[in-house]
């Protein structure tokens, strides 16, 4: 049974939409929740967050995290095609193990 | 389901010694199989991609004399870092590509749990 369970998939809207990623975790030590979003070389690190209720913001982007319904959600408002991309969630449970959830495939048509 | 698994999940060894890291895909075959190293702030950083059989394309700046990556099977590639130093400790996570699903229609990439190597 997979630890990070990302929805949906895959998602595929308009530009200048708003989409909404979710990610739930199950938590054995929990230290942090991680989002990245992946284009070519590598996941381009997001956002980090450790405490409930505490929406971290980045432009367009924004997250938060339910650490007692476990699960974090990340925002994208007026959607642009440089948007798309995959999104990955990743629990830290320790400092020695990143769980990655399967990613959501978003994209962004003009 | 698919999973990447990563050995040892961390390692402690002496300046100058080899450290080798397992990566393996399990129920599924991966045909490309990526390195990362993670960077303080949390940012990954390809290393080195590898396609079964073949030699590893390295990433600018990733000297390949010092990061051997073997891709020997469909299911298991390594990452050995040789001689290592202090600078080298870091956290490594692979990454395995390949298609699973009904009749291997969905080609994903799942990433492994990482390794945490400290060199003293």
């Amino acid at each position: 049974e997979d630890k990070v369970v990302q929805s949906p998939l895959s998602l595929v809207v308009h530009e200048g939409d708003t989409v909404t990623l979710n990610c739930s975790y199950e938590v054995t030590n929990f230290r942090s929740l991680l989002w990245y979003k992946q284009e070519k070389k590598a996941p381009t690190f997001l956002f980090m967050l450790t405490s409930s209720g505490i929406e971290k913001k980045s432009g367009r982007l924004s997250s938060i995290l339910d650490k007692k319904e476990l699960f974090s959600i990340l925002n994208i408002t007026a959607t642009q095609t440089g948007d798309s991309a995959i999104y990955l969630c990743a629990n830290k449970e320790n400092r020695d193990g990143l769980t990655f959830g399967k990613g959501t495939h978003l994209i962004i048509q003009p | 389901g698919a999973v990447v698994s990563q050995h040892p999940s961390r390692v402690i060894c002496k300046s100058g010694t080899s450290v080798k890291i397992e990566c393996r895909s399990l129920d599924f075959q991966a045909t490309t199989m990526f390195w990362y190293r993670q960077f303080p702030k949390q940012s990954l950083m390809l290393m080195a991609t590898s396609n079964e059989g073949s030699k590893a394309t390295y990433e600018q700046g990733v000297e390949k004399d010092k990061f051997l990556i073997n891709h020997a099977s469909l299911t298991l590639s390594t990452l050995t870092v040789t001689s290592a130093h202090p600078e080298d400790s870091s956290f490594y996570i692979c990454s395995a590509r390949g298609r699973t699903g009904l009749a291997g229609r969905v080609e994903t990439q799942y990433f492994g749990p990482g390794t945490r190597l400290l060199v003293l």
